[in-house]
């Protein structure tokens, strides 16, 4: 079982650059969270998804779009780069469970943009 | 503005010692979670509270929320190099209505020299 999957790990872009980010999951999740992780700040939303079509904004969404045609797939995409975007990006699932609940991260994808 | 507070930021202990993690806001939560990530990884969910006063062990970590649920803290006795890493609490954001958004505490990175 992969669980959630990122690609790509790293990656270096020049200002003004796009790039997406890629996010799969395999445990037909229906929620899906993207968050920025910087240095002592912890983990900011980005933008989140109840499910198919239907995306909304977090806390930090300026700069970064997203889309949710499938269940499995939730990919970021960032339009004109800039350094304030340099960051260590995660996607989580939920699982909600009839006790509690938890949230599955992949691995990350560490961008650099210069 | 909700805010959870984490402290302290950094600790570098001796295998053996003792320690506790700090989780604080001035906000009322439903629930608390722990989250342990490693490098180059995301969080890994330890555990999660739910209960004013409730205290939840994981073999020789011990989590308490507090009893006004504002607070929690995390308590690993005779601390071993494989319990280095950063150490994140994190709160349903409050009006989520049941989106399972969370806000994170900035972390706490542990550092257990053997």
């Amino acid at each position: 079982n992969a669980g959630v999957t990122q690609t790509p790990k790293f990656r270096i872009l020049k200002i003004g650059q796009s790039m997406t980010l890629q996010c799969a999951q395999d445990m037909n999740h229906n929620y899906m969270y993207w968050y920025r992780q910087d240095p002592g700040m912890g983990l900011k939303l980005i933008y989140y998804s109840v499910g198919a079509g239907i995306t909304d904004k977090g806390e930090v969404p300026n700069g970064y779009n997203v889309s949710r045609s499938t269940t499995e797939d939730f990919p970021l995409r960032l339009e004109l780069a800039a350094p304030s975007q340099t960051s260590v990006y995660f996607c989580a699932s939920r699982h909600r469970g009839r006790v509690s609940e938890k949230l599955f991260f992949g691995s990350g994808t560490q961008l650099s943009v210069l | 503005t909700q805010l959870l507070e984490q402290s302290p930021q950094f600790l570098s202990i001796q295998e053996g010692e003792n320690l506790t993690v700090y989780c604080n806001s001035s906000s009322v939560f439903s629930s608390l979670q722990w989250y342990r990530q490693e490098p180059g990884e995301g969080p890994v969910l330890l555990v999660t509270v739910v209960t004013g006063g409730e205290v939840k062990k994981l073999k020789r970590l011990t989590f308490q929320f507090g009893d006004a649920r504002k607070d929690s803290s995390l308590h690993i006795t005779a601390a071993q190099p494989g319990d280095t890493g950063l150490y994140l609490c994190a709160g349903p954001s409050h009006g989520s209505s049941n989106t399972g958004k969370l806000i994170f505490g900035q972390g706490t990175t542990l550092q257990v020299k053997p």
